[in-house]
């Protein structure tokens, strides 16, 4: 099945504590994305990748790092959380511009 | 900042009825409009893409562009309880590295 695999779905930690989210993507799409989405202000987008070893920052990195060193998998990195980072995460993968896939989400909390 | 605006409601329609969803955007060059369902606590799921100005229609589902006035829709015909749910309207903007920007979603509910 395609599909894009996120870990944790949940997740509660304290401030400071560094925490990996592990995204991985079964359809050799070449394009993957993270993004947050927080009560209204939408899902905006944190980094994205245009393939290996290719990323590039989105509308809101602060406090965030990504590493892209195979084509499946992506993950998001918060070296420090902060209780500002508590929002719901999502990674998403293309092909092309197209036929977006969303992963399940994460829910963290930062306390 | 390349923007999408649309109506958060919410949206409130009676089950057999259609409902109409409004989308506009900033950036003239933009390609590509996705509309997404969104249920409360998911992830967002694909219903339409349409990339050419007119009507594309897909079912119950129908998404209108409009290129000069920067301005997409859908219609849900014969709309069901089920199809209460947000509604994100994205966009991926001329020259943008295929970045889906989303609007902040309108929430429809179909009473029954």
């Amino acid at each position: 099945e395609a599909q894009v695999t996120q870990n944790p779905r949940y997740l509660i930690t304290v401030t400071g504590k560094k925490l990996t989210v592990t995204c991985s993507q079964n359809m050799n799409h070449e394009y993957m994305s993270w993004y947050r989405q927080d009560p209204g202000l939408g899902l905006r987008q944190i980094y994205y990748s245009m393939n290996v070893e290719v990323t590039d920052k989105g509308d809101v990195p602060e406090g965030y790092k990504v590493s892209r060193k195979e084509k499946r998998n992506f993950p998001l990195i918060l070296e420090s959380p902060s209780p500002n980072q508590t929002s719901l995460y999502f990674c998403a993968s293309s092909s092309g511009g197209r036929n977006y896939t969303f992963g399940s989400g994460t829910r963290l909390t930062v306390v | 900042q390349k923007e999408v605006e649309q109506n958060s409601g919410p949206l409130s329609v009676p089950e057999g009825a259609i409902a109409s969803l409004n989308c506009t955007y900033s950036d003239r060059g933009s390609q590509s409009f996705f509309w997404y369902r969104q249920y409360s606590g998911k992830s967002p799921e694909l219903i339409m893409f349409i990339y050419s100005n007119g009507d594309k229609e897909d079912g119950r589902f129908t998404a209108q562009l409009n290129k000069a006035s920067q301005y997409v829709s859908l219609l849900i015909r014969d709309s069901q309880p089920s199809d209460s749910a947000t509604y994100l309207c994205a966009v991926i903007a001329g020259g943008s590295n295929y970045k889906l920007t989303f609007g902040k979603g309108t929430l429809l509910t179909v009473n029954p």
